[in-house]
């Protein structure tokens, strides 16, 4: 039984163009949600953070929105860069984030 | 500042053999957890140390498993024996310890990439 789930297992988007990725919980017991980029052959990499007391968190390119009676999130990079072209990984957690779920990633492929 | 590191990157072994993985976390950094990655799906916690104490090793899938981590620094996870549903990509990361009211981001090491046959 999935917490975190991630729907789409690819998206594909035009550089300079807007990319969302979508990002669903079932335990409403997580308050703090990260999102996390993947290299091929790396570790994953810290990309940005919301606590539940906010909706909004923003940082450069990236901005991640949470709407909690939803329980959805999604993180908006824009604008896409062939750069950004990596598996994001949403997680989430409880008792300030001290174990982190993670959902199965999506693959964004930005095309220039 | 060195990141989280881990050994070996890749690691072939046979069913029924004995591996065991190591994982330096950044230094000063209390939380150190482990997490696997089976056939490209979500990324599955394992164990989470805070020093040498073994906080929650709720993730760990059964008793061949078994990790270590002596003094508090480095950590062992050692596969004893192997099978070869086991195979996947095994990563550290490190946190440092919270302070009331903020939230410790993990760090991950690069992984390590098992593959038993």
């Amino acid at each position: 039984d999935q917490q975190v789930k991630q729907n789409s297992p690819s998206l594909s988007v035009q550089e300079g163009r807007i990319s969302i990725l979508n990002c669903d919980y079932t335990n409403s017991m997580f308050d703090y949600f990260l999102w996390y980029k993947k290299y091929p052959a790396e570790g994953p990499t810290f990309l940005i953070s919301i606590s539940s007391i906010k909706d909004k968190n923003e940082d450069g390119r990236f901005t991640v929105f949470l709407n909690k009676s939803a329980k959805h999130l999604s993180l908006h990079i824009v604008p896409s860069q062939p750069g950004d072209s990596a598996v994001y990984f949403c997680a989430a957690g409880d008792n300030y984030g001290q174990n982190f779920v993670f959902g199965p990633g999506t693959r964004l492929s930005v095309l220039p | 500042e060195a990141g989280v590191t881990q050994f070996p990157s890749h690691s072939v072994i046979e069913k029924g053999q004995t591996v065991t993985l190591r994982c330096d976390p950044i230094s000063g950094h209390d939380n150190l957890y482990w997490y696997r990655r089976v056939m490209g799906k979500e990324i599955k916690f394992l164990l989470h140390f805070v020093k040498e104490s073994k906080q929650d090793e709720s993730g760990m899938p059964n008793n061949r498993f078994l990790a270590e981590r002596t003094g508090g620094t480095y950590s062992t996870l050692k596969v004893q024996p192997a099978e070869l549903e086991d195979s996947g990509v095994y990563f550290c990361a490190s946190s440092p310890i919270r302070t009331s009211g903020s939230y410790a981001t993990q760090y991950f090491g690069p992984g390590t990439r098992l593959l038993v046959l």
